[in-house]
């Protein structure tokens, strides 16, 4: 089983759309959890850290539910601009500071 | 305020030569990171340093692979004898105490 999981999609949606995308993760260990974005294979652009009480910033909301080991994040009124691969991103170490695992990503179209 | 910066951008070597990429970190912070991403896969941790020091290597092959972040200067990703199978984006990444940022990355080719 892999680490983090996530739907590589692709999510093909049109402006305006509300999508969200899932993550799991394995290790209950898990300390600090975070959603990236990569943009043709770019560097991966940090979009928001994942708060146990939930967060949200701006058009964007990330979720998470430790019992269910599960991470969401939640994009509405969607922009030509958000056409990425989202990374769901999991810090196993004992700290905030240490290795980051990365899901494969999943991928958003959105079209006009 | 200048993000992480790498160098090179693009490095091309022949089989059997060294490659050494470098790594400035975000002014303040002290904790470095390197990543790999291979064609068509996804980001993989190498290895976690703080000065002067390898905190996790886990990641990190068992050979050829070296990384250090010296008291003075840029953290250095080192691969000796490079084969094919080195062709990858390496990633650097930094953190003050907890969000780690990346920099442009390094794109590897071994021809």
């Amino acid at each position: 089983r892999k680490e983090v999981e996530q739907d590589p999609g692709p999510f093909n949606v049109p402006e305006g759309a509300t999508v969200a995308f899932n993550c799991t993760y394995s290790n209950s260990a898990s300390q600090s959890f975070f959603w990236y974005r990569q943009d043709c294979r770019k560097e991966p652009k940090l979009l928001m850290s994942v708060y146990s009480s939930g967060n949200e910033d701006g058009r964007f909301t990330a979720q998470l539910n430790r019992a269910s080991q599960y991470i969401s994040l939640l994009i509405r009124d969607s922009k030509l601009s958000d056409s990425a691969t989202y990374l769901c991103v999991v810090n196993i170490g004992s700290s905030n500071t240490g290795k980051l695992i990365f899901g494969q990503g999943t991928t958003l179209q959105v079209k006009p | 305020n200048a993000g992480v910066m790498q160098n090179p951008r693009h490095l091309v070597r022949r089989r059997g030569q060294e490659a050494r990429l470098r790594c400035s970190p975000m002014k303040g912070h002290s904790h470095v990171y390197w990543y790999r991403q291979l064609p068509e896969e996804g980001l993989k941790f190498m290895v976690y340093l703080q000065k002067e020091n390898i905190i996790d290597e886990s990641g990190m092959p068992k050979e050829r692979f070296s990384a250090e972040f010296p008291k003075e200067g840029p953290s250095i990703l080192r691969i000796q004898q490079v084969v094919r199978g080195d062709s990858a984006a390496y990633f650097c990444a930094s953190s003050g105490s907890y969000e780690q940022y990346f920099g442009p990355g390094t794109r590897l080719t071994v021809t």
